[in-house]
């Protein structure tokens, strides 16, 4: 199993829709977590940090479930410009590691 | 500042040929990392570094090595070149590690070995 699990998607939406992505881990031990974005042929950029209370940014909103071990990644009102590869990254206690999802691929579609 | 900078962008070797990928970071970063992204799949830890002299394996460090002599720079190094190795590097540098360190990446360096 791998020790992050995303769906590869692509999860194809209308603009203004809202939608969300799951990622699951698979070591308890995972205490940081993240969600980058990649654009095509880019390099990834932090999207957010994932809090264990969940936090928003603006039409972004991530949330941690500890028990069930996964985090996930609200959008609202989705622009064209949200139109990219969204990658879930854990980081375990006590290595300087960070485990990178294989990705969600996300299309806007006007 | 420039951030990560990663030279060069694009590169073809032949089976066989040795290449150093540079990378240099301008924020007094402590860590430093190497990732491979082969198509479709997620980002792979080749090497790292938490400072200057100190570098250990990540996940696939066959076939490369590397050295910090300086905060700044955290080359990687190619030795006999493989099909298997055409991918896109990136390099990344931390302050810190965990919850709220952001890892900043490099554009990247497309590699295709023939």
């Amino acid at each position: 199993r791998k020790e992050v699990e995303q769906d590869p998607g692509p999860f194809n939406v209308p603009e203004g829709a809202t939608v969300a992505f799951n990622c699951t881990y698979s070591n308890s031990a995972s205490q940081s977590f993240f969600w980058y974005r990649q654009d095509c042929r880019k390099e990834p950029k932090l999207l957010m940090s994932v809090y264990s209370s969940g936090n928003e940014d603006g039409r972004f909103t991530a949330q941690l479930n500890r028990a069930s071990q996964y985090i996930s990644l609200l959008i609202r009102d989705s622009k064209l410009s949200d139109s990219a590869t969204y990658l879930c990254v854990v980081n375990n206690v006590g290595t300087y590691k960070y485990i990178f999802g294989t990705g969600t691929r996300l299309k806007v579609l006007a | 500042n420039a951030g990560v900078t990663q030279t060069p962008k694009f590169r073809i070797l032949k089976i066989g040929q040795s290449m150093t990928l540079q990378c240099t970071q301008d924020m007094n970063h402590n860590y430093m990392y190497w990732y491979r992204q082969d198509p479709g799949m997620g980002l792979k830890l080749i090497y790292y570094s938490v400072g200057a002299g100190i570098t250990d394996k990540g996940e696939v460090p066959n076939g490369y090595n590397v050295s910090r002599s300086t905060t700044e720079d955290f080359p990687l190094r190619l030795e006999l070149a493989a099909p298997s190795q055409t991918s896109v590097y990136f390099c990344a540098s931390s302050y810190d590690y965990g919850m709220r360190e952001t890892q900043y990446f490099g554009p990247g360096t497309r590699l295709l070995v023939l």
